[in-house]
């Protein structure tokens, strides 16, 4: 089945800074990627999400990119608030019955302000 | 309301007992999902319905079981608890159909095996 790795496992950055997640992928025909946030306490909330048809996806401060080629894509936050600190989860899936989701390990993000 | 709900959100078990754990959601989601996540470690998918039809994955095919009377419910059941359950259990549901389905998560019910 699907692996997908995640790093870093902890990232610390300083208000205003940018911060990146990176993600790889090992099944070519999975075809949807999307970013869930976990803040502590609370339910995963997906935040963004890029489909195999794109290569770059920007919503406000976030930003995604794919590189099919390299089977690889990043989470790109940039000017980091306190508010961005959380959990943060990469998946993949392919599009099909079930829709299933092959998440990453996770990345424990901590905005210092 | 696009609340996916779980009950309890904190169950005790003790070794060898079985534990139900609910989920419930009203979106007319086609498609629910159980996954069990542990600390510093993925969620990871244990099994799913689409519509009426379960889905088990290979390697939980014979620790977990489930059903899901109607479209609104599925429950996770464990036979016979060990003390490798414990762990956060998370439900999820999404509408399929064709589309890149977004996965809408409860709260998780929080298991701890004595």
């Amino acid at each position: 089945g699907e692996q997908v790795e995640q790093l870093p496992s902890i990232l610390r950055v300083q208000e205003g800074s940018s911060a990146s997640i990176n993600c790889s992928y090992e099944d070519s025909a999975s075809n949807y990627f999307p970013w869930y946030k976990q803040e502590p306490g609370e339910n995963p909330k997906l935040i963004i999400d890029i489909r195999s048809n794109m290569e770059r996806k920007q919503i406000q401060e976030l930003i995604v990119l794919l590189d099919k080629k390299a089977k690889r894509f990043s989470l790109h936050i940039t000017d980091t608030q306190p508010g961005d600190s959380a959990m943060y989860f990469c998946a993949a899936s392919v599009n099909n019955a079930g829709a299933k989701l092959t998440f990453g390990g996770g990345t424990r993000l901590t905005v210092r302000p | 309301d696009t609340t996916v709900k779980q009950n309890p959100r904190y169950k005790l078990a003790r070794v060898g007992k079985p534990v139900n754990l609910i989920c419930s959601q009203t979106m007319n989601h086609d498609t629910m999902y159980w996954y069990q996540k542990k600390p510093n470690q993925a969620p990871k998918l244990l099994l799913f319905y689409y519509d009426k039809i379960l889905n088990r994955e290979a390697d939980t095919f014979e620790k977990f079981q489930s059903s899901r009377p109607n479209n609104s419910f599925c429950s996770l059941y464990i036979g016979s608890a060990g003390l490798e359950y414990s762990a956060m259990y998370l439900c999820a549901s999404s509408r399929l159909g064709g589309n890149y389905a977004e996965q809408f998560f409860g709260p998780g019910t929080r298991l701890t095996v004595l």
